[in-house]
């Protein structure tokens, strides 16, 4: 069974504008951490931003910020004025903690064009 | 900060032959490092899950006997890809973290596996 999930294969946005990117979770740790990282037309994995289950603030780091609901076991990526730039693949990620080897799970990938 | 350098970056090997690519952290100690390999339509899958003084742990459709791990030190880890074929082709990658302060997963940039 998919551990994460993201349902949208791929969006596209006008540039300066806000883009909200899916991504839903499953887990029976009561601790864990949920990634955004973004690949690149290179193939270079870039980590953007992560969110503590424990915490109950949104993360937000630059112009990317996260929308935790945890009951919904969701946890989107929101890009505010977007730039040409942010077109990539990006992929959610969740590590467990309880489980001993603490597995790393990513999800299938959004890939956004931001079109100028 | 925190690095990971892949190496080689691009392989191309012979059916039924076998390759072996490394994996270097630098900047902090790779205590859990995970290999990964990424499809052509983007999906990652793991493939084992290596941490310093532990056994490595596989992932389903994948084992030893065909991807053989050495995680020898903090800074180092190799896989090797026996007997490749076409199946095999893809971008691997090397995910490291340390365990003490880092949660999220520093990735390389990939090998790149070519199968003729």
């Amino acid at each position: 069974a998919q551990k994460v999930t993201q349902t949208q294969t791929s969006i596209s946005v006008m540039e300066k504008t806000t883009v909200t990117m899916d991504c839903v979770y499953e887990t029976q740790d009561s601790s864990y951490f949920l990634f955004w990282y973004k690949q690149t037309a290179s193939g270079e994995i870039v980590f953007l931003i992560r969110q503590d289950s424990y915490k109950k603030e949104n993360a937000t780091v630059g112009h990317y910020s996260l929308n935790f609901q945890k009951p919904k076991s969701s946890i989107g990526l929101i890009i505010t004025a977007t730039q040409i730039e942010d077109s990539a693949v990006y992929f959610c990620a969740m590590r467990e903690v309880d489980t001993g080897y603490q597995n790393f799970y990513f999800g299938k990938g959004t890939s956004l064009t931001v079109i100028p | 900060g925190a690095l990971v350098y892949q190496y080689p970056r691009r392989t191309i090997c012979k059916s039924g032959t076998s390759m072996r690519m490394e994996c270097q952290a630098v900047g902090f100690q790779a205590t859990s490092v995970a290999w990964y390999r990424q499809s052509p339509q983007k999906t990652f899958e793991l493939i084992a899950l290596s941490t310093v003084n532990s056994a490595i742990k596989y992932e389903q459709n994948f084992t030893q006997e065909k991807f053989p791990i050495s995680h020898p030190n903090l800074s180092f880890s190799s896989m090797t890809v026996l007997n490749a074929y076409l199946e095999d082709r893809g971008l691997y990658l090397c995910g490291a973290r340390d365990q003490g302060g880092h949660t999220e997963v520093f990735f390389g940039k990939g090998t790149r596996l070519t199968v003729v």
